[in-house]
């Protein structure tokens, strides 16, 4: 079962940040934090993952609460193209397999 | 970043044949692959993974004498759908993980749209 629990759906307007939330209270110390977003009838691509730390990359920022019971994805610029399932997904210790659970449906609109 | 090939990309065909889907890792080598089935407005569900050599783990709920999959190198993992039946219907997609990376840090085909008539 999925650890985590999301929105099912957001709006964003273009060019303004979108900011996800995720929360998995029951995380463990050796587990790390992921998101990756589908695009409609697409493989799922990689964003951006974090244990601890907040992390920031060319296509997100990542935030971590400091008791790492939840989350939230940052999107600093949203276009029309972010539209798509974004999934937060905890994984690491004795969980080595992405578990997938609804996520949250980012519309970005124009 | 890497890439991950799947082919083909749609398949139709008729009930109660075979169907073989493959997975390439184009620019790495994967020592471990996984396969996804997703229904529409559904979420991916995980259907097996598999390591290089070895008989793949299967998912609960899974039938592995109707889904077999091999992992016979580094860089290609198959899914054979047999005996195929209207509701096999779904977008498959499979995933691979190399040895450099995180738990979580898998990279994604672009999915086999299966149509069973």
């Amino acid at each position: 079962d999925a650890k985590t629990t999301q929105p099912p759906s957001m709006d964003c307007a273009e060019g303004r940040a979108a900011n996800l939330p995720c929360n998995h209270s029951t995380i463990s110390g050796n587990e790390y934090v992921y998101w990756y977003r589908q695009i409609h009838s697409q493989g799922p691509q990689y964003i951006i993952h974090g244990l601890k730390n907040n992390e920031t990359n060319e296509m997100a920022s990542l935030i971590i609460t400091e008791d790492r019971k939840s989350s939230t994805l940052i999107l600093p610029h949203a276009t029309l193209r972010d539209t798509a399932v974004y999934y937060c997904i905890v994984i690491g210790g004795a969980t080595n397999k992405l578990i997938f659970g609804t996520g949250t449906l980012l519309a970005v609109q124009p | 970043g890497a890439v991950v090939s799947q082919h083909p990309s749609r398949v139709i065909c008729k009930s109660g044949t075979s169907v073989k889907i493959e997975c390439r890792s184009l620019d790495f080598q994967a020592t471990t692959m996984f396969w996804y089935r997703q229904f529409p407005k559904q979420s991916l569900m995980l259907m097996a993974t598999s390591n290089e050599g070895s008989k793949a783990t299967y998912e609960q709920g899974v039938e592995k004498d109707k889904f077999l999959i091999n992992h016979a190198s580094l860089t290609l993992s198959t899914l054979t759908v047999t005996s195929a039946h209207p509701e096999d219907s779904s977008f498959y997609i499979c995933s691979a993980r190399g040895l450099a990376g995180g738990p979580g840090e898998q990279f994604f085909g672009p999915g086999t749209r299966l149509t069973v008539l």
